[in-house]
């Protein structure tokens, strides 16, 4: 069955600390998304990736970089992590025109607090 | 540019009453259009999508939403609910042609069901 899947699913960072959220899926789609959500804000992105090798900046990309070395794996990254980083991330896969199919596949999340 | 909005950030109803939930879009063209949910602690899961084609589409576990073009609207509904639907309910919007198939998300409707 096709999967996406996150880890750490909760984490605690200090500020100032570095901080790496991992995402993985099984589906061979050429899209992954990082999002996260907030109350009264739904689902902003913050980076996304066309395949192997490619990174590029969503909406709100400040503060976080992102790294996908496979099809299969896509990383966040928070350099110097801070307080208004506390959120819950979502990654999702999909193929966007490529596959002629528009739906997305989230994981489960992952909750982080930066105290 | 494009946008989603879900005017109601709450919607309580019974048990066993119908349900409808809002959702307007702003795009020049016709967009695809997709409805999700959110267990709590969860990832978001599709309930139905709309690409083309006849303007009331069914989905998971009985709901089904209508486009409407005029109204640039595609509103979610459910004849009976039952207190399992307690979630929160996402729309959201791809542009067709996208290699990215990005969503725009609206904010979120949270929806409560008393027994």
């Amino acid at each position: 069955e096709a999967a996406v899947t996150q880890s750490p699913r909760n984490k605690v960072a200090v500020t100032g600390g570095k901080v790496t959220l991992s995402c993985n899926q099984t589906n061979n789609h050429n899209n992954m998304y990082w999002y996260r959500q907030d109350t009264g804000h739904g689902l902003r992105l913050i980076h996304y990736s066309y395949g192997a090798g490619s990174t590029e900046k969503g909406d709100i990309p400040d503060g976080y970089k992102a790294s996908r070395p496979s099809q299969e794996n896509f990383s966040l990254i928070l350099e110097l992590a801070t307080p208004s980083q506390t959120s819950v991330y979502f990654c999702a896969s999909g193929d966007g025109d490529w596959g002629g199919s528009y739906e997305q596949y989230f994981g489960p999340g992952t909750r982080l607090t930066v105290l | 540019a494009q946008s989603v909005t879900q005017p109601d950030a709450r919607v309580t109803v019974s048990e066993g009453a119908s349900l409808q939930l809002r959702c307007k879009y702003s795009y020049s063209a016709t967009p695809y259009l997709f409805w999700y949910v959110q267990y709590p602690r969860q990832g978001l899961q599709l309930l139905l999508k709309y690409y083309s084609g006849d303007p009331v589409v069914q989905g998971v576990n009985s709901f089904e939403a209508e486009f409407s073009k005029s109204n640039s609207s595609f509103h979610l509904q459910k004849a009976s609910v039952h207190w399992s639907d307690s979630a929160v309910y996402f729309c959201a919007l791809s542009r067709r042609g996208s290699a990215l198939g990005r969503l725009h998300f609206g904010a979120g409707t949270q929806l409560i069901v008393i027994p």
